[in-house]
C-alpha cells in the first residue's frame, strides 16, 4: 500500500482565486509528478521534480507552478484559477531505482473553478 | 519519440468473458512496460510490469507479455468480474531520468 496524500479531495472555488493542492508521501522517494486528467481520462504531466530543489515543466503546458523544499512533499499553485484550469489533479512519487520506475499515485485533487 | 497506443473504449463485456485490451509502443532502446488500473474515484494503482523483451507481468488473474518483435504488451484476463469495471492505461518507461509515457486509458464496463 502506497503512502502518498493528496488534499483536499475536492475542491470547489471562484475564478481569481489563489490554491494550492497539497502532495506528500512517506516513502522517501526522490521522484515526484503532478499530471493533470481531462474527462476523457487521458493524463498529461504537468510538473515533476527528481528531488529537492529540483523542479521541470512536462509534457502539458500549465500555469501552475509547483516547489519541492523538502523530499515528502510536493505542492501545485495556481495564482488565479479559472474555469480553465477545472480538472483532475493526480500526484505521483517514484523511488530512484537502476532499472524500473514504479510510479505510485494519490487519490487525486478534483478542481472545479466557477 | 517515445509514445503507447492503445485501443480505445469503452469496452463493454459480460462477466466471465475473456478481456483484451491491446497495446503498442513506439521507443528508442529497450523501454520498460507497465499496466495501470485506476477504479472510480481513486487514483492509479500498479497492475502489472515487465522490464525486458518476453517477460510476462501478471496479478490479479491479470497478464501481458512484453514481445519487442511487435512492439505490444497486450492486457489478458481469462474472466473478467464485476469489480474489473475500470479505466486500464498502458505505459513506457525508458531507462535514465525520464517520466512514465502514458496511453490515452481504456475503459472497461463489466455488466452481470
Amino acid at each position: 500500500e502506497a503512502d502518498i496524500y493528496q488534499t483536499p479531495r475536492y475542491l470547489v472555488i471562484g475564478t481569481g482565486k489563489k490554491i494550492t493542492l497539497e502532495c506528500s508521501q512517506t516513502m522517501g522517494h526522490d521522484k515526484m509528478y503532478w499530471y493533470q486528467q481531462d474527462p476523457g481520462m487521458e493524463l498529461h504531466l504537468i510538473h515533476y521534480s527528481y528531488g529537492v530543489n529540483s523542479t521541470e515543466k512536462g509534457d502539458l503546458s500549465s500555469e501552475s507552478t509547483v516547489s519541492r523544499i523538502r523530499t515528502e512533499h510536493f505542492p501545485l499553485t495556481l495564482e488565479s484559477a479559472r474555469p480553465s484550469h477545472t480538472s483532475q489533479y493526480l500526484c505521483a512519487s517514484s523511488e530512484r531505482t537502476p532499472s524500473t520506475d514504479t510510479q505510485y499515485f494519490g487519490p487525486g485533487t478534483r478542481l472545479t473553478v466557477l | 519519440g517515445n509514445s503507447v497506443t492503445q485501443m480505445e473504449g469503452p469496452v463493454t463485456l459480460s462477466e466471465e468473458a475473456f478481456l483484451t485490451i491491446n497495446c503498442t509502443y513506439t521507443a528508442t532502446g529497450y523501454p520498460s512496460l507497465f499496466w495501470y488500473v485506476q477504479y472510480p474515484g481513486e487514483g492509479l494503482q500498479l497492475l502489472l510490469k515487465a522490464t525486458k523483451a518476453d517477460d510476462k507481468g501478471s496479478n490479479k488473474g491479470f497478464e501481458a507479455t512484453y514481445r519487442k518483435e511487435t512492439t505490444s504488451f497486450h492486457l489478458e484476463k481469462g474472466s473478467v468480474q464485476v469489480s474489473d469495471s475500470a479505466v486500464y492505461f498502458c505505459a513506457l518507461k525508458r531507462s535514465g531520468n525520464t517520466p512514465l509515457v502514458f496511453g490515452k486509458g481504456t475503459r472497461l464496463s463489466v455488466i452481470a
